[in-house]
Parts: structure tokens; sequence; C-alpha cells
């Protein structure tokens, strides 16, 4: 099984950008789709991007999805931040056999 | 409007089953894989099992294969978890997902049951 590993913690301050990233441990970043999920406190994972880059609808464009293959990692840039957007940031992807979220990453804004 | 509803939760023995159930709402549920998953206190999320859209292609995370049992009744819109010899680190909030076009990514989720196993 692989792994997904985030940075524990980041923080920001309003208007900044901060970009979160998630490595895979082995096999091929860009060969399986890579999902961002958003959890504030007290409430259920809600989907920010899918797919590697696309936003449901709802999700402000200021959230972006992307892959870079030579670091076999995926990032997920918020630009504009706004104190709504604290919370903890899962990325999750998978392989033949298994569904795998990273480790969470608690985006504060001060 | 689409709704993923958990019960079942409670507090259970080590070793004891619970079973929980995840009603949905507002989308066509036959035609969607669903999943569970499962976050530890103060933990990061960690999935646990996946069921086809027929229910009869199911796949589980190594450390719940031969406990947990998914299952869906399609005529009730409604999904299941059967959970036997249930230990302590199974304590957690269980959330329901609906898949959306890739069956290994979520797009709803639900508000979560907790199931607490201690003595």
């Amino acid at each position: 099984n692989f792994m997904l590993t985030q940075p524990h913690s980041v923080s920001e301050s309003p208007g900044k950008t901060v970009i979160i990233s998630c490595t895979r441990s082995s096999g091929y970043i860009a060969n399986n789709y890579v999902q961002w999920y958003q959890q504030r406190p007290g409430s259920s994972p809600t989907t920010v991007i899918y797919e590697d880059n696309q936003r449901p609808s709802g999700v402000p464009d200021r959230f972006s999805g992307s892959i870079d293959s030579s670091s076999n990692s995926a990032s997920l840039t918020i630009s504009g931040l706004k104190t709504e957007d604290e919370a903890d940031y899962y990325c999750q992807s998978y392989d033949s056999s298994n569904v795998v979220f990273g480790g969470g990453t608690k985006l504060t804004v001060l | 409007e689409v709704q993923l509803l958990e019960s079942g939760g409670g507090l259970v023995q080590p070793g004891g089953s619970l079973r929980l159930s995840c009603a949905a709402s507002g989308f066509s549920f036959s035609n969607y894989a669903m999943s569970w998953v499962r976050q530890a206190p103060g933990k990061g999320l960690e999935w646990v099992s996946r069921i086809s859209t027929s229910g009869r292609s199911t796949y589980y995370a190594d450390s719940m294969q031969g406990r947990f049992t998914i299952s869906r009744d399609n005529s009730k819109n409604t999904l299941f978890l059967q959970m036997n010899s249930l230990r302590a680190e199974d304590t957690a909030v269980y959330y329901c997902a609906k898949s959306g076009r890739l069956m290994e990514a979520f797009d709803i989720w639900g508000q979560g049951t907790m199931v607490t196993v201690s003595s």
C-alpha cells in the first residue's frame, strides 16, 4: 500500500496564498486522480477539488489543484485566504485495491 | 437536496457487534457506488469499505477485512455496515459517502455516527 504525506500544519494571513502539498510514497501520482476535502471543526468533510484539478459547483475559484509528476505530488492552492478557510484539508487517492487519505493538514488563517 | 443520514452508532463492548445504516435521499441511489469512511477522535480520515452499484462487488481496507461487511438495499435507498469482533481501535465517527463519477472518490458525505468500543 502507498501513503500520502501532507504537512501537519500551515498558517498564513488573510488575503495571502497558501499551498498544501501531498506526496505519494509509491506508484505514480499521475496514474490515479487526487481529491481534496475540507473539514471544518465539528463538521463532515466536503469536496473542494476532485480529479486532480476540478472544482465542484459552489467551491470558489480561489481553490485550485495540480499535479507534479517530477515530485510525485499533488498540491492544493488557496488564494485570497479568508478566515472561513480555516480547516483541516485531506488529500485522497487510490490504487487497484485501496483508497488512501493523507494525514491531513491543519490550515490556520491568522 | 442530496442527503445521507447515518444511524446505528453507540457504545459496544470489545468483541461485540453493531450495524450501521445510511439512508440516502435526493439522488438515484442505485446508480452510485457507496463507501464508509471513519475518523477516530482527533485523527484523520480512514477509508473502510466500498460497494458497487449492484452490491455484487465489495472492497475493504486490510484492517477491516473479515470483520466488517458492507451491503446495500437499493429498494430502500439504504447502505449498511455490519461490524463484528469490534476492538477499541474501531472507536470512531463513521461517515457514509457517495461516490461520483469515480468509484474511488467521494462527492457527498453524511454527518456521521459515533461508535465507541469500550468495556
